[in-house]
């Protein structure tokens, strides 16, 4: 099924170590995005791009990094996991384009954990 | 101030009630989006508005551009209508969605 892939589903870290969230989307869309969602707070925008070999920060950027090679995949890495990094993380892809509206496709979420 | 607020923050019904869920913003914004996000579960498109009315089986969403507000009407509410609704705003100046922190929507038998 068309649609965005999020992987994996639920993730324990430990403190310091490094790991890779991964999004893929068959639908062509030119810009994806990473959120964090954390109880009592809507979801903040970690980093996203508006096509292959553009990315830029969102509201939260700060210990995570990303990058697009392709159109079709977005992946988020944790540098060096901190207690503050526990959330849940939605990818979310979309037709581009400044001042269009075009629906969101979000992934199923990853739950991670860091202790 | 949130840039977009939604109340109320939790609601509860009795199965068959319609249901309102409100959502102000203080942004120019491109569009707006109405979420659903299950327990456990990912997130859902439910409307996107950018002027007047949509409708998707029970569920209604209505926006006015001028009043900077949109509501999310739900007919004859059912248990399994039970899920977190988000409202969402396309920043017209950023490009960005901003997001609401969401009402816990309660049906019960």
């Amino acid at each position: 099924n068309a649609g965005v892939t999020q992987t994996p589903k639920f993730q324990v870290l430990k403190t310091g170590q490094s790991m890779t969230l991964q999004c893929a989307q068959d639908m062509n869309h030119e810009y994806m995005s990473w959120y964090r969602q954390d109880p009592g707070m809507g979801l903040r925008l970690i980093h996203y791009s508006v096509g292959a070999g553009i990315t830029d920060q969102g509201e939260v950027p700060n210990g995570y990094n990303v990058s697009r090679s392709t159109t079709e995949d977005f992946p988020l890495r944790l540098l060096s996991a901190a207690p503050s990094q526990t959330s849940v993380y939605f990818c979310a892809s979309s037709y581009g384009g400044h001042g269009t509206s075009y629906g969101y496709t979000f992934g199923s979420g990853t739950r991670l954990t860091v202790v | 101030k949130n840039e977009v607020e939604q109340s109320p923050q939790n609601l509860t019904a009795q199965e068959g009630e319609f249901i309102t869920i409100n959502c102000s913003y203080s942004v120019g914004i491109s569009a707006l989006h109405w979420l659903q996000q299950h327990p456990g579960g990912g997130i859902v498109s439910l409307f996107m508005l950018s002027s007047g009315k949509k409708k998707h089986g029970r569920l209604i969403a209505t926006i006015n551009i001028q009043e900077k507000h949109s509501s999310l009407h739900i007919t004859a509410s059912h248990p399994r209508d039970s899920a977190v609704y988000i409202c969402a705003v396309r920043s017209y100046n950023t490009d960005k969605l901003i997001f609401g922190t969401g009402t816990r929507l309660q049906v019960f038998p």
